[in-house]
């Protein structure tokens, strides 16, 4: 079955740049969408189709994917922003998650 | 704005059935796809399954030989049962909605959390 993976965790000082990090078989081959949940909520849609943002979501999320490897970028990093960030891909007719990262911002 | 609603029982006992709805509001539940995710505690996301409004429906391999996922257009509900329960199956579940197969989930209900003990 697919696989996707993430790291653990990254930190980030408010105000910089994190980088978060998706790899999967071919995964540039697909689309990649990227979930963002903080404690006690449902996850949100941040990124979709690689790139897209979805209404509401601010400028500072972007994504890209290519290769093996889908990246979401936080700029300006906010401390609203700590959260878990879950990356997902469709495959085979089966939704797929990676194990998620979590987002601590110092 | 689409609202989703989970419900049902907190407490399964093992080998039983576990049986969630999850009611649609604020939109037709026609000509979308709606799923079942769930996660467990201090876990991941785990995608069950999904109906089409139609009724056809696809599920994950992994919970493949144990879940049922129905709708109810009607009622503008669509529910998940998972068969022989156990403690692995101790999770967070939440519905989920996405315009076609394959799309990105846009809408989440705020999850139903679902202990199976004894």
């Amino acid at each position: 079955s697919y696989e996707l993976t993430q790291p653990p965790s990254v930190s980030v000082s408010p105000g910089q740049t994190a980088s978060l990090t998706c790899s999967g078989d071919k995964l540039g081959n697909k689309y990649a969408s990227w979930y963002q949940q903080k404690p006690g909520q449902s996850p949100v849609l941040v990124i979709y189709q690689d790139s897209k943002r979805p209404s509401g979501i601010p400028e500072r999320f972007s994504g890209s994917n290519s290769g093996n490897t889908a990246t979401l970028t936080i700029s300006g990093t906010q401390a609203m922003d700590e959260a878990d960030y879950y990356c997902q891909a469709w495959d085979s007719s089966t939704y797929v998650f990676g194990p998620g990262t979590k987002v601590t911002v110092l | 704005q689409v609202q989703l609603q989970e419900s049902g029982p907190g407490l399964v006992k093992p080998s039983e059935t576990l049986s969630l709805t999850c009611t649609v509001s604020g939109g037709s539940i026609s000509s979308y796809f709606w799923n079942w995710i769930r996660q467990s505690p201090g876990k991941g996301l785990e995608w069950i399954g999904y109906v089409y409004y139609s009724g056809s429906t696809n599920y994950n391999t992994s919970v493949k030989s144990r879940v049922t996922i129905s709708i109810d257009t009607s009622k503008n509900q669509f529910s998940l049962k998972l068969r022989s329960a156990t403690a692995a199956d101790t999770a967070m579940y939440y519905c989920a909605r996405v315009p076609a197969a394959g799309d990105p989930f846009d809408y989440w209900g705020q999850g139903t959390l679902v202990t199976v003990s004894s």
